[in-house]
């Protein structure tokens, strides 16, 4: 079946570090793949998405490329922020059928001052 | 505004209570799914609608049903509640065009506590 691993959390960071969570996958089909964050007693919000091989999805400073030949999505940011800390979770959906995503377990991020 | 409403935000029921959570969605997505969220298990999926009237079982569906009567509507029934069920449980909906899928709207969550 499907399925994604991420990095072992937590990960804790000076403000300005350079962040990047490692997400790797293996989908049975064509998958799209996607970055969620939550912050705190909130549900998840789309962070950014690729959805074909070599695309580049950006949002706030994070970026993350869709890599077929190694079936990873690495989310990256150059300098990290006290608001950037939250739980991150690497996803996936194959093309064919967009209500049914599988999951990472998440990383949490905490950036101290 | 626009998005995905869950309600109730929090619920304690006893063990054998039966209760329904309700999810609403106004973005005229044909996608909508139930998560549960666990301590160190991500989230797992309970069941998916690909549409009204088509509803399908996900990794943990056990205890659970659900009906699509509209494609705004899509509610949760916890048939009898036992503690495993405690959990913080998320819909969400999403939907997809020629080229790929564009990810999930998120409600913020249901907190339900059973004991």
């Amino acid at each position: 079946g499907d399925s994604v691993t991420q990095m072992e959390g937590p990960v804790t960071l000076s403000e300005e570090a350079f962040l990047t969570i490692n997400c790797t996958y293996t989908a049975t089909g064509y998958p799209s793949l996607f970055w969620y964050v939550q912050y705190p007693g909130e549900g998840l919000q789309l962070l950014l998405k690729a959805t074909k091989a070599d695309d580049k999805g950006s949002n706030k400073g994070f970026e993350a490329t869709y890599r077929k030949e190694t079936t990873s999505f690495h989310l990256e940011k150059g300098s990290v922020q006290v608001s950037d800390s939250a739980v991150y979770f690497c996803a996936l959906s194959l093309n064919t059928n967009a209500g049914k995503s599988t999951f990472g377990d998440g990383t949490t991020l905490t950036v101290k001052p | 505004n626009a998005g995905v409403t869950q309600t109730p935000k929090f619920q304690v029921l006893k063990t054998g209570q039966s209760m329904t959570l309700q999810c609403a969605q106004d973005m005229n997505h044909e996608y909508m799914s139930w998560y549960r969220q666990d301590p160190g298990m991500g989230l797992r999926l309970i069941h998916y609608s690909v549409g009204a009237g088509i509803t399908d079982q996900g990794e943990v569906p056990n205890g659970y049903n659900v009906s699509r009567s509209t494609t705004e509507d899509f509610p949760l029934r916890l048939l009898s509640a036992a503690p495993s069920q405690t959990s913080v449980y998320f819909c969400a909906s999403s939907y997809s065009r020629t080229g790929g899928t564009y990810g999930y709207t998120f409600g913020s969550g249901t907190r339900l506590t059973v004991v």
